[in-house]
């Protein structure tokens, strides 16, 4: 597709389950974001990949939260043992270039988690 | 973490007025400063991408203008109008490739 996809659009958990959020960047972005929204709140940053270095995971709430990327491409959010507290909009968004050398984010339409 | 206050956070604003809102941000290890507009069920889109001090930049009736040494950022919006209704969020980039994101300036345009 033209943008960047995000899936599923709405998840319902019940405490304690795990839940997987995917994200399918645009083609040829190097750089992919996780952000999530929280009621009230800004957007937190959660990992950034670019291209094949090492991940920064400083974002990551708790060793809860685990993400990859594979072939550079698709990236997969994990939430183990879901938290009411993990209930947000979780958004990607990938860039061309990092954002250091100026490259703007192009987001996906988020994925509303809510944990029960 | 970079410190990113907004204001106001919300504002109603009559269709055809003018407004505008702030951003400021930690002057130091000042990188660039993004804007984007998030429209309700969509996602947020890149309005500017500023980087020099001074900088003023315009899309339509929006425009933004920059001040990295006393660190804040203005967006204006020239005669509102009802599809300019949405958040628009303020992001100053650290040295980390990282974008930290204000809680937004929510407008709401009343026809």
């Amino acid at each position: 597709g033209a943008g960047v996809s995000q899936s599923p659009s709405n998840k319902v958990t019940e405490k304690g389950k795990d839940v997987e959020l995917r994200c399918d960047p645009i083609s040829g972005h190097t750089a992919l974001y996780w952000y999530r929204q929280s009621l009230g709140q800004g957007l937190e940053f959660l990992i950034y990949f670019q291209g094949n270095s090492a991940p920064d995971k400083s974002g990551l709430p708790s060793d809860r939260f685990s993400a990859e990327r594979t072939g550079g491409s698709v990236s997969t959010l994990t939430i183990q043992r879901t938290q009411q507290e993990d209930s947000a909009v979780y958004l990607c968004a990938s860039s061309l270039v990092a954002s250091g050398n100026g490259g703007e984010l192009f987001f996906g339409e988020g994925s509303r988690l809510t944990v029960l | 973490i970079l410190n990113v206050e907004q204001s106001p956070q919300s504002l109603h604003v009559q269709e055809g007025d003018s407004t505008n809102f702030t951003c400021s941000f930690p002057s130091s290890n000042f990188y660039a400063l993004h804007w984007y507009r998030w429209e309700t069920a969509k996602s947020p889109e890149a309005l500017f991408v500023m980087t020099l001090n001074g900088d003023e930049k315009k899309k339509g009736r929006i425009s933004a203008t920059l001040n990295t040494k006393e660190g804040y950022s203005y967006l204006y919006i020239k005669g509102s109008q009802p599809e300019d209704s949405a958040t628009y969020l303020c992001a100053p980039l650290g040295g980390n490739n990282r974008l930290a994101f204000g809680k937004g300036n929510q407008v709401v345009v009343i026809p």
